[in-house]
């Protein structure tokens, strides 16, 4: 069976340092998808970002940038100069080929970015 | 952009009454899944349904949770006889067709059975 651990619960930073959100995962499989989501406090689940277990190539999104470790398997995600907005719960999760696609989820890791 | 909506926002039940959430996926989208989400807990899977078919559920889909799409929008989930423990924010999720892309989810549903 899959599983996906956040072992951080909540982290709280000043606006404009950098965070980083751990996310570590387990599966015998060796074709996977791993994804992050955004909680906001308004409930939503809002996508940011999937990469498949072949693709270990770092991603960059302006602030938001992803390392992808299988070696580790370690899916880790950075906020570069933090903002209020970004204030949320992240889900990091994980789906694993040839199911009917059930996403796996982190208990999540609370940010609050405080001015 | 097209979206996953939901209705209605807020359900408040009383228990033992059967309730009907309600999501409309993005039109293109093939597969779609409930989840639930207790209050201060992760996300956990319900249910996946494709092909007019449930293709995986989990252990929390008893025998009281049943899914229909009714028609070539629709896609609900039906609690027949709700519990406190049913208490949760629910939501809807559809993705393209193949089953490893981004699933997309509605705002929610909570629900707050008394």
């Amino acid at each position: 069976a899959q599983k996906v651990t956040q072992a951080q619960t909540e982290i709280s930073v000043v606006e404009k340092e950098d965070v980083t959100l751990d996310c570590v995962y387990e599966t015998r499989d060796t074709t996977y998808y791993l994804f992050w989501y955004k909680q906001p406090p308004s409930g939503e689940l809002v996508f940011l970002i999937r990469r498949n277990s072949f693709d270990e190539q770092n991603e960059i999104s302006g602030r938001y940038s992803w390392n992808f470790q299988k070696s580790t398997s370690s899916f880790n995600f950075t906020i570069t100069a933090s903002q209020v907005v970004d204030s949320a719960v992240y889900f990091c999760a994980l789906i694993i080929t040839g199911t009917a696609s059930k996403l796996t989820f982190g208990t999540g890791t609370r940010l609050q970015v405080t001015l | 952009e097209p979206e996953v909506t939901q209705t209605p926002s807020h359900q408040v039940t009383q228990m033992g009454q059967e309730v009907i959430l309600r999501c409309v996926p993005i039109s293109n989208h093939l597969y779609f899944y409930w989840y639930r989400q207790i209050l201060g807990q992760k996300v956990e899977f319900l249910v996946s349904f494709y092909n007019n078919e449930i293709s995986e559920k989990s252990e929390i889909f008893d025998d009281q949770f049943s899914v229909e799409r009714p028609d070539g929008s629709n896609f609900t989930l039906k609690i027949r006889s709700t519990k406190l423990e049913d208490s949760a924010m629910y939501f809807c999720a559809s993705s393209d067709r193949q089953a490893n892309q981004p699933q997309h989810f509605g705002d929610g549903t909570r629900l707050s059975i008394l």
